[in-house]
């Protein structure tokens, strides 16, 4: 039971080069969410999935895309990387209750942005 | 949308020593309430949480939270810091009606002094 899954662990990206950042999960969690750690401003949610086929934007969603097509995966694409996109990113799952709403975290990926 | 403030980036203790670190609210109405901890290099890991029920909640490795709802706060404590307890901390809040976006404070880096 791997719970969450990310990769990759580190990036090294040019100005406007594109990738995707890969979150997986073994939880069979309804909600799936990106974030992205920067210093001094915590955790941001990028966007998040409520199931499969579902998805919506967070508080900082320019610059990046997502899809669901499975309740396992949720990757994060970034088309035209930007040195401001430098960041740690995080995945997250949560269960669709309404009192159990804990979030468990992937081990992140650490992006460089030149 | 939901603010969640947290005093202080950087707390310093002496090992032994209490642990008080501050987390404020903007809803009116109570969210869900949460801490988490992030070691060097890691994911976040769950601390505690308040959903509903008794204001003071106690979690893992001896801290506790008192949920104040006429002061918007959700302060974390420790009575006597350990060395392992150095880390940064994250309050985070969710909406009892949209319980799949949080919003996270900006975080307290917490140094433990021999």
């Amino acid at each position: 039971n791997a719970g969450v899954t990310q990769t990759p662990k580190f990036q090294v990206l040019k100005t406007g080069q594109s990738m995707t950042l890969q979150c997986a999960q073994d939880m069979n969690h309804e909600y799936m969410s990106w974030y992205r750690q920067d210093p001094g401003m915590g955790l941001r949610l990028i966007h998040y999935s409520v199931g499969a086929g579902i998805t919506d934007q967070g508080e900082v969603p320019n610059g990046y895309n997502v899809s669901r097509s499975t309740t396992e995966d949720f990757p994060l694409r970034l088309l035209s990387a930007a040195p401001s996109q430098t960041s740690v990113y995080f995945c997250a799952v949560q269960l669709a209750s309404g009192v159990y709403n804990e979030q468990f975290f992937g081990p992140g990926t650490r992006l460089t942005v030149l | 949308a939901q603010s969640v403030t947290q005093l202080g980036s950087h707390v310093s203790v002496s090992e032994g020593a209490l642990v008080l670190l501050r987390c404020n609210y903007s809803s009116s109405v109570p969210p869900y309430l949460f801490w988490y901890v992030q070691y060097p290099n890691q994911g976040l890991q769950l601390l505690l949480k308040y959903t509903t029920g008794a204001t003071l909640v106690k979690g893992i490795n001896g801290f506790e939270a008192e949920f104040k709802k006429s002061e918007t706060s959700f302060h974390l404590t420790k009575p006597s810091a350990h060395m392992s307890d150095a880390a940064e901390y994250f309050c985070a809040v969710s909406d009892r009606d949209n319980f799949n976006k949080f919003y996270f404070g900006s975080g307290t880096k917490l140094n433990v002094k021999p």
